[in-house]
């Protein structure tokens, strides 16, 4: 399996807090993607990044900011969560690009109250 | 705009019959074309891809799907099904000049009837 791991596998929040999910690969894979996924939606990409400090919007951004200091590491940060933000959050890396094959981690399952 | 349909929100089969998991998509250029299977409380893996070449893609569990470009689908196909292949499958397109956009399917949950 591929290394990706994502933290914290659970997570409850209360509306207006901010919360960070992080993912860590040991792939050293050039490019990493955060997706939600909901039911009858099958996955939005919510930000991705294609180097160390280089990340763009996907089509559900706003809401999110991402981060990337380190190659391994990509955190996702609902800035003031609200109930809409409720979902499952898969992060994914690919070698390069999406023509190449993507790995994913298990998943953050996020509920917003 | 790129878009993925897939046909059938849940397809229940009964084992060792065959199966088909409808895909089409909708794009004014070249793609490349993707199945993935998600396995209860797991992430995605990828199960085959089509980039070029021949249309009839093998990909991992005794799946193969069909690139046809006059329908536009790309249609998954097992001749015989398995209780473990109870799973999500999800269809997924890229561009061929897009290094990060994978536009994906709604899913369609394989049912498998002992």
């Amino acid at each position: 399996d591929a290394g990706i791991t994502q933290s914290p596998r659970h997570k409850v929040t209360e509306t207006g807090t901010p919360v960070t999910l992080r993912c860590h690969q040991t792939e050293n894979h050039r490019y990493m993607y955060w997706y939600r996924q909901d039911p009858g939606h099958g996955l939005r990409l919510i930000h991705y990044s294609y180097g160390v400090k280089d990340t763009d919007k996907g089509e559900v951004s706003d809401g999110y900011s991402v981060s990337r200091s380190k190659t391994e590491d990509f955190l996702l940060t609902l800035e003031s969560a609200t109930s809409s933000q409720t979902s499952v959050y898969f992060c994914a890396i690919t070698a390069g690009g999406v023509n190449t094959e993507a790995f994913f981690g298990q998943g953050t399952r996020l509920t917003v109250v | 705009a790129q878009s993925v349909t897939q046909l059938d929100s849940q397809v229940p089969v009964f084992e060792e019959a065959p199966v088909e998991l409808r895909c089409n998509y909708s794009s004014s250029v070249s793609v490349y074309l993707f199945w993935y299977v998600q396995y209860p409380n797991q992430g995605l893996q990828l199960l085959l891809k089509y980039l070029s070449g021949s249309t009839l893609v093998k990909g991992i569990n005794g799946f193969e799907a069909e690139f046809n470009k006059s329908q536009t689908s790309f249609h998954l196909r097992k001749p015989s099904v398995h209780i473990s292949d109870t799973a999500e499958y999800f269809c997924a397109v890229s561009k061929m000049d897009s290094n990060y956009q994978l536009i994906w399917g709604a899913g369609t949950k394989l049912i498998i009837k002992p």
